[in-house]
């Protein structure tokens, strides 16, 4: 069965500063692989996804993720890091032998300091 | 275009008592999800249709929980009798189908409090 492992529960990082979230998976098969972003009060918005096609994704606000297969990765990051982007992160694997279930993994939320 | 709609946001209900949640998902989309998301964790599968079918219910806790989707547009969540640990926001979410490649387009949540 499929499932996701984000690592730090909590990452702070000073605006202008390299934001990195990590996410490891784990799939029998090639997996489908999301980042989703919850601000505070609201539902999930989608990110970026990765679906086979390049392993770099870019996504919305400047972010991008890279799909490594060898570790088992789908990190994401972005150059500098703005007030605005404080929020909570989810990584999420949907594949076949899940029965097309999508798999959230626990989150992380990102603190921005000025 | 307009969004999953659910109501209402908030309740609050003392345990053993019933709540339900409704829920509108874009229109065209086949595919109706509703998770559970307890603070601090990440969303969790409760129930998820095609159309007016159950795809998958194995993480509802059917003793309490209950859903349906007449007609394969609206949604309910029903749970009765509330427990303590019901204690979180229901997110409704929708797709256009269940594809493992679909994007999930995600309410803004309703928040339950069991007192």
């Amino acid at each position: 069965a499929q499932s996701v492992t984000q690592l730090g529960s909590h990452v702070s990082v000073s605006e202008g500063a390299l934001v990195l979230l990590r996410c490891n998976y784990s799939s029998s098969v090639p997996p489908y692989l999301f980042w989703y972003v919850q601000y505070p009060n609201q539902g999930l918005q989608l990110l970026l996804k990765y679906t086979s096609a390049a392993t770099l994704v870019k996504g919305i606000n400047g972010f991008e993720a890279e799909f490594k297969k060898s570790e088992t990765s789908f990190h994401l990051t972005k150059p500098s890091a703005h007030m605005s982007d404080a929020a909570e992160y989810f990584c999420a694997v949907s594949d076949l032998s899940g029965g097309f279930k999508t798999i959230f993994g626990a989150g992380t939320r990102l603190f921005v300091k000025a | 275009e307009a969004g999953v709609a659910q109501s209402p946001r908030y309740k609050i209900i003392e345990k053993r008592q019933s709540v339900a949640f409704w829920c509108n998902p874009i229109s065209g989309h086949a595919t109706l999800y509703w998770y559970q998301q307890i603070l601090g964790q990440g969303p969790k599968l409760l129930i998820q249709f095609q159309n007016n079918g159950v795809v998958d219910d194995s993480q509802l806790p059917k003793d309490r929980f209950s859903a349906e989707r007449l007609k394969g547009v609206d949604s309910t969540l029903k749970i009765q009798p509330a427990k303590l640990e019901d204690s979180a926001v229901y997110l409704c979410a929708s797709s256009l189908g269940p594809g493992t490649g679909n994007t999930i387009y995600f309410g803004e949540g309703s928040w339950l409090t069991v007192v």
